[in-house]
Parts: structure tokens; C-alpha cells; sequence
């Protein structure tokens, strides 16, 4: 089993750039969570998908930021226009119904 | 709604020693709670997981017991090592629907 794969790993980019993050999550689950990391704020919930469908955006800081599940084996987080505030590091999980989240190695976000 | 509450880190802890992480939780019914661990540069992996009262989830030497009657889920570890130098979270899935909640984190460094 490959696990939760993330990409890219690393992004650099400008403020007011565009910003793509990607995830595929394990064969398999049908739930997909994006998390938030930062020394500040610790982990945060951003959003998450049942099914393809997305459940609960309710952590999702404003309407810089979407996401999207086009099928069961592919994700999106965009944030359009990047700010700073957003460097942070990215994660995707994902988990069968009832059962614990396996997460990705996260992307690592600096907006300059 | 559900929460989980964990001790303040850092802790620092000399090679060997005894290892007790402290979490407690508020949530309705009857949760699944997990220990998670997060080392430096990396996502977070399931460490172990109980179900419901009075299991003990173990693994790698760490282990933590479901006590309902004081909502509490606390690591342990009788020797630790600098290999196990991490992020601790612990986390509870409630009952209904996709309600994973994860606490702060607790890092933890253990010296040679």
C-alpha cells in the first residue's frame, strides 16, 4: 500500500500567486480530510470529504481557499491569492468510515 | 461538543526514563481514542487506538488505557529511547459521523 501521497512536497511561491496542492488518497477510503499545521495554531481541520462530497468546510479560513474532490482518488486544496499568513504545512488523510485517518507526508507552503 | 485536552510540553526526558503524556477528553456516547505521533519533517502516524473502556492500545512500547470514569487516555512508556524524541496528539472520533478531534500536541525530546 503506497499510503496517502501529497504533492508537491515542497512550494515556494510568491504572495498573489496561485497555489495548487494535491493529494491521492488510500484505495479504498471514502473519507478525505485537509489539515493545517503551523507552530501558532497547531493542527487545523480545514475541510473534509465523504464519498466525494464535501462535509464540513467550516475550518476553511475564507473564500481564498477551495478545495475539490473530482473522484475517489484525487483531491485539491487551492489557496488564490496566497498570502504569508498561509506559509504552513499542508496535510491530507484519509480513513475508511469508522475507522482511524492515515495521513500524507504534508507539502510545505511559503508564501514570500 | 468533543474535545481533548493534553498536558503542556515540552517535555524533556533523560534516555531510559519513565514517559506519562496526559489526556483527557469531553464527548458525548462512547468515542474511539488514539494516540498519534508526528516526527520532525514528517505527517502523523496512528501510534495505537482503543475503542472502548478499559482496552489498552500498545505499541512500540507505548501504551494507553480507555478510562471512562475519568475520561482519560494517558501515553505511557516505561524506558524511552531518543529514537522516540516527537509530537505526541491525541484524538477521539465520536460516535456520529466524521467527529475526529485532535489535542494540541505534546513534543517531547529525550536526551542521550
Amino acid at each position: 500500500d503506497a499510503g496517502v501521497i501529497q504533492s508537491p512536497r515542497h512550494e515556494v511561491t510568491e504572495m498573489g500567486q496561485e497555489v495548487t496542492l494535491r493529494c491521492k488518497p488510500i484505495s479504498g477510503h471514502n473519507s478525505l480530510f485537509w489539515y493545517r499545521q503551523t507552530m501558532m495554531r497547531g493542527l487545523e481541520l480545514l475541510i473534509y470529504f465523504n464519498n466525494n462530497v464535501p462535509i464540513d468546510d467550516s475550518g476553511m479560513p475564507e473564500d481564498r481557499f477551495s478545495a475539490k474532490m473530482p473522484n475517489a482518488s484525487f483531491s485539491t486544496l487551492k489557496i488564490q491569492p496566497s498570502e504569508p499568513r498561509d506559509s504552513a504545512v499542508y496535510f491530507c488523510a484519509s480513513s475508511e468510515v469508522t475507522y482511524e485517518q492515515y495521513f500524507g507526508p504534508g507539502t510545505r507552503l511559503t508564501v514570500t | 461538543g468533543n474535545s481533548v485536552t493534553q498536558m503542556e510540553g515540552p517535555v524533556t526526558l533523560s534516555e531510559e526514563a519513565f514517559l506519562t503524556i496526559n489526556c483527557t477528553y469531553t464527548a458525548t456516547g462512547y468515542p474511539s481514542l488514539f494516540w498519534y505521533v508526528q516526527y520532525p519533517g514528517e505527517g502523523l502516524q496512528l501510534l495505537l487506538k482503543a475503542t472502548k473502556a478499559d482496552d489498552k492500545g500498545s505499541n512500540k512500547g507505548f501504551e494507553a488505557t480507555y478510562r471512562k470514569e475519568t475520561t482519560s487516555f494517558h501515553l505511557e512508556k516505561g524506558s524511552v529511547q531518543v529514537s522516540d524524541s516527537a509530537v505526541y496528539f491525541c484524538a477521539l472520533k465520536g460516535n456520529y459521523g466524521q467527529n475526529f478531534v485532535f489535542g494540541p500536541g505534546t513534543r517531547l525530546s529525550v536526551l542521550p
